[in-house]
């Protein structure tokens, strides 16, 4: 168990309509960071958010948005959403102020669009 | 962000040393080098990190030459429990910007 919690874990929906993933970090993690999984395929950074203040930007597309709350938890939300965003996400936080930088990962949500 | 190369697949048996290669020509002084394991359907799972020389933890071995141009993960005696994609990242740890996953080595264990 990473310490990060995603939910939901399985989510499916129609194309066009739109789904919010939450993801609460590690107790005193300050660092949360999305992540898009397609089928077999690499992990692709999407965003990252830092003590509530957007740090660095991936591959994220515009109908896409997150934001991180002022108790750290954060959410993805996805819109108009088309049968490629099928997918897992994942959420990671870190520590910045840890030994190595390592992300820990949550389980995923992993949405249908049908 | 230091740009990642590693072998697509990579096959081994059981109770054989695999060696993983990942070169990144355009390492920065201030990069580490960090590897993950992912099962499927799993988030990543951090197993080593390393700045020059060879770092051992419980679990794997990461040896990088004076150049630091590339690194080998060294798994001893891989099981069948090894078999997953292994991740080799190259970044700023203490900038948490470690943030680029490559396409991976997706290595199988056999019997």
């Amino acid at each position: 168990d990473s310490g990060v919690t995603q939910t939901p874990k399985h989510l499916i929906t129609a194309t066009g309509q739109r789904v919010t993933l939450r993801c609460s970090p590690r107790s005193g993690d300050l660092s949360v960071y999305w992540y898009q999984q397609s089928l077999d395929q690499g992990l692709q950074f999407l965003i990252q958010y830092y003590n509530g203040e957007e740090r660095a930007k991936g591959n994220i597309l515009e109908r896409f948005s997150a934001q991180q709350f002022p108790d750290l938890h954060s959410e993805l939300n996805l819109s108009s959403l088309e049968l490629g965003d099928s997918a897992l996400y994942f959420c990671a936080s870190s520590d910045p102020g840890g030994l190595t930088g390592e992300l820990f990962f949550g389980e995923g949500s992993r949405l249908t669009v049908l | 962000l230091a740009k990642t190369t590693q072998p697509i697949s990579m096959d081994s048996y059981e109770g054989q040393e695999v060696n993983i290669t990942c070169s990144h020509n355009n390492i920065a002084t201030n990069d580490y080098i960090t590897w993950y394991q992912q099962f499927p359907s799993q988030g990543p799972r951090f197993i080593i990190q390393g700045y020059k020389t060879k770092v051992t933890n419980e679990v794997a071995s990461l040896f990088i030459p004076a150049d630091r141009k590339s690194s080998t993960l060294s798994l001893p005696r891989v099981s069948l429990s090894d078999t997953a994609v292994y991740y080799c990242l190259v970044g700023e740890y203490n900038a948490g910007n470690m943030l680029t996953f490559g396409g991976g080595t997706r290595l199988m264990v056999k019997p």
